[in-house]
């Protein structure tokens, strides 16, 4: 099945600058790319999400970039705001539901320091 | 209109008890996920229910956890005989269509769990 690989595990950056969250699939058939926030105590929530058809997507601050040749996509965040604080996911899908209908990397703690 | 709704947030349990954890998914919404959170963990896959099809239970850890779902409404997660292990947030996930296929999966704010 597929495995995704999410880094850093942790990420502190000052308020104001950008954060860059990494992840690798390892399923060359895998063609939908979502990103979850999950803020504490709270259910993860979709804050974007990208296709294999397409290289770059972007969303007010938030962009997502797709390497489908390196199986890697990218989550940016830029002008960090102390709201952006809270875990983030990556997802990896070779489509349909079930097991392989979502494979999520462990996440990145985002911490943005005033 | 509501979200998912699941219960209890919180249950704290002794070791060799069962324990019931119930979801209410959007209406509508033919998809529903089950998820374990261990403390600082990723999503890990549980169960998943499309409509009236046999669910996708190859994520169950062990034959201590059952879930059950009666059409497309609410479904209960069901854990015996509990371990000291199995404390975790667990989250339930609906959506319209399967979240592979473009779904947005709308969580709810999960039940905790506590084995002592």
């Amino acid at each position: 099945g597929e495995n995704v690989e999410q880094h850093p595990s942790t990420l502190s950056v000052q308020e104001g600058d950008s954060a860059v969250i990494k992840c690798t699939y390892s399923d060359s058939a895998s063609n939908y790319f979502p990103w979850y926030k999950q803020e504490l105590g709270k259910g993860p929530q979709l804050i974007i999400d990208i296709r294999s058809n397409v290289g770059e997507k972007k969303d007010q601050r938030i962009a997502v970039t797709l390497n489908k040749t390196a199986k890697h996509f990218s989550l940016h965040i830029t002008e960090t705001q102390p709201e952006d604080s809270a875990v983030y996911f990556c997802a990896a899908s070779i489509g349909g539901g079930g097991a392989d209908g979502l494979t999520f990397g462990k996440g990145t703690h985002l911490i943005i320091q005033p | 209109g509501a979200g998912v709704s699941q219960s209890p947030s919180n249950k704290v349990t002794e070791k060799g008890k069962d324990v019931e954890l119930r979801c209410d998914p959007i209406s509508g919404h033919t998809a529903l996920y089950w998820y374990r959170q261990r403390l600082g963990q990723g999503l890990e896959f549980l169960i998943y229910f499309q409509g009236n099809s046999a669910p996708d239970k190859s994520g169950l850890p062990s034959d201590r956890f059952s879930a059950e779902r009666t059409g497309e409404s609410v479904s209960t997660l069901t854990i015996q005989r509990t371990q000291q292990e199995d404390s975790a947030v667990y989250l339930c996930a609906s959506s319209f269509r399967a979240g592979g296929t473009g779904g947005e999966l709308f969580f709810g704010e999960g039940s905790r769990l506590t084995v002592l």
